[in-house]
């Protein structure tokens, strides 16, 4: 059982334009939500997080927000550009982060100039 | 920057060979985690330490996979006999308990069996 859900596997968005990444979760348990990014032959770094306390944070172009009664997360990247294309994790761990983090199974973000 | 270092990115072995990997984390550390990226499952936990304890293992197949950390700056993962499903990329990622700025990960190893 998936408890934590990236259902689209894959976006395109054009250079400039905001693209949407979206998580939804079912261990109401979580506390901590991050997001990672991967390029291929890397490993995943870590891009942006969120605690349950807040329902948005900012970091330069990227926002993450949190919907805790809906169980979701979202990731906005504004604007997009043709190096944030990669494939985007989206983790949640309980216990303030001291748990291992729970993946889903990625969305690959293109963006085209 | 520091960095998690992964021994070998890339490994072919045939089924029934003792694969090995090898991960150093980043230094001050206390927390590490050995995952395996399949096209099917995602990113699934094998295993994770905390100041070198195992904490769980509860996502390896006992009877071939174990993983170890004999000091602070080394943590292995094995697999004997390795089998064609055990194909995959494993990453190691590190980082403190409480880990708010999330875990770094390494690059990988490439595991291929055949």
């Amino acid at each position: 059982d998936q408890q934590v859900k990236q259902n689209s596997p894959s976006l395109s968005v054009q250079e400039g334009r905001i693209s949407i990444l979206n998580c939804d979760y079912t261990n109401s348990m979580f506390d901590y939500f991050l997001w990672y990014k991967k390029y291929p032959a890397e490993g995943p770094t870590f891009l942006i997080s969120i605690s349950s306390i807040k329902d948005k944070n900012e970091d330069g172009r990227f926002t993450v927000f949190l919907n805790k009664s809906a169980k979701h997360l979202s990731l906005h990247i504004v604007p997009s550009q043709p190096g944030d294309s990669a494939v985007y994790f989206c983790a949640a761990s309980h216990d303030s982060g001291n748990t291992p983090l729970v993946f889903g199974k990625g969305t690959r973000l293109s963006v085209i100039a | 920057d520091a960095r998690v270092t992964q021994t070998p990115r890339h490994k072919v072995t045939e089924m029934g060979q003792e694969v090995t990997m090898r991960c150093q984390p980043i230094l001050g550390h206390n927390t590490v985690f050995w995952y395996r990226q399949t096209m099917m499952q995602g990113l699934e936990l094998l295993a994770y330490f905390r100041n070198r304890a195992p904490l769980d293992d509860s996502g390896m197949p006992k009877d071939r996979f174990s993983a170890e950390m004999p000091d602070a700056t080394l943590a292995t993962l094995k697999i004997q006999p390795s089998e064609p499903r055990d194909s995959a990329v494993y990453f190691c990622a590190s980082g403190l308990s409480g880990g708010v700025y999330g875990y770094t990960f390494g690059s990988g190893t490439r595991l291929t069996v055949v």
